[in-house]
């Protein structure tokens, strides 16, 4: 069965500590991985989306990894407005859409 | 854009009554998603519509829910009879791919349903 799991749970940070969050999966045959950031009581944001192994993408303070087993959220220099939960999905071939349960981050002033 | 519009935010109804949610997804995205998000399970997909078509809805619950999308710039979810236990977030999003093709989702600020 595909299996999505992030970790930590829950991350505080002070404002400028470099941190990375993990997401792990197993899933028969990746489509894509993608990375969104869910604000309370707010929809999840699209961040970004990566196809295969060894792919990087980058947004601002925020760069995305991917290798066959797993991916990473880089957060460098964080300010509080990074402040949010970190959600990882993937796709497998079949179409399945599978949301990790989210990395839930602080960063303190 | 104005993004995705559900409606309503908030909807507090009694166990055994209808509840539908609505649904506007951007205009020109080709295919729409329902997710459910709650604290023990996380965000579910409940169903998707490519082109306005229903295309999987294996993540539906029950029998109790149903969802449509009579164009392309409409959709519903109806929970008929609801149960406390259908108490979330629901989601509406929606992907200016066709799902199956990696898609990345547009999501609506979602409706807070209780049902007591």
């Amino acid at each position: 069965e595909d299996q999505v799991t992030q970790s930590p749970e829950a991350l505080r940070l002070q404002e400028g500590e470099s941190s990375s969050l993990n997401c792990s999966y197993t899933v028969s045959g990746l489509r894509g991985l993608f990375w969104y950031r869910q604000d309370p009581g707010k929809g999840p944001e699209f961040l970004f989306t990566l196809y295969s192994a060894g792919e990087e993408k980058e947004k601002e303070r925020l760069k995305a990894t991917l290798t066959k087993k797993e991916s990473f959220l880089h957060i460098t220099a964080p300010k509080p407005e990074d402040s949010a939960t970190y959600l990882c999905a993937v796709q497998a071939r079949n179409n399945d859409m599978r949301f990790g349960a989210g990395t839930r981050l602080t960063v303190k002033p | 854009d104005a993004g995705v519009i559900q409606s309503p935010r908030h909807e507090v109804t009694e166990m055994g009554q209808e509840v539908t949610l609505r649904c506007k997804p951007i205009s020109g995205h080709n295919s729409l998603f329902w997710y459910r998000q709650t604290m023990m399970r996380g965000l579910e997909l409940l169903i998707y519509f490519n082109n306005n078509v229903p295309i999987d809805d294996s993540g539906m619950p029950e029998d109790r829910f149903s969802a449509k999308m009579p164009n392309a710039s409409f959709s519903t979810l109806k929970i008929q009879p609801s149960e406390p236990r259908d108490s979330a977030v629901y989601f509406c999003a929606s992907s200016p791919r066709l799902a199956g093709v990696p898609y990345e989702q547009y999501f609506g600020p979602g409706t807070r349903l209780t049902v007591t």
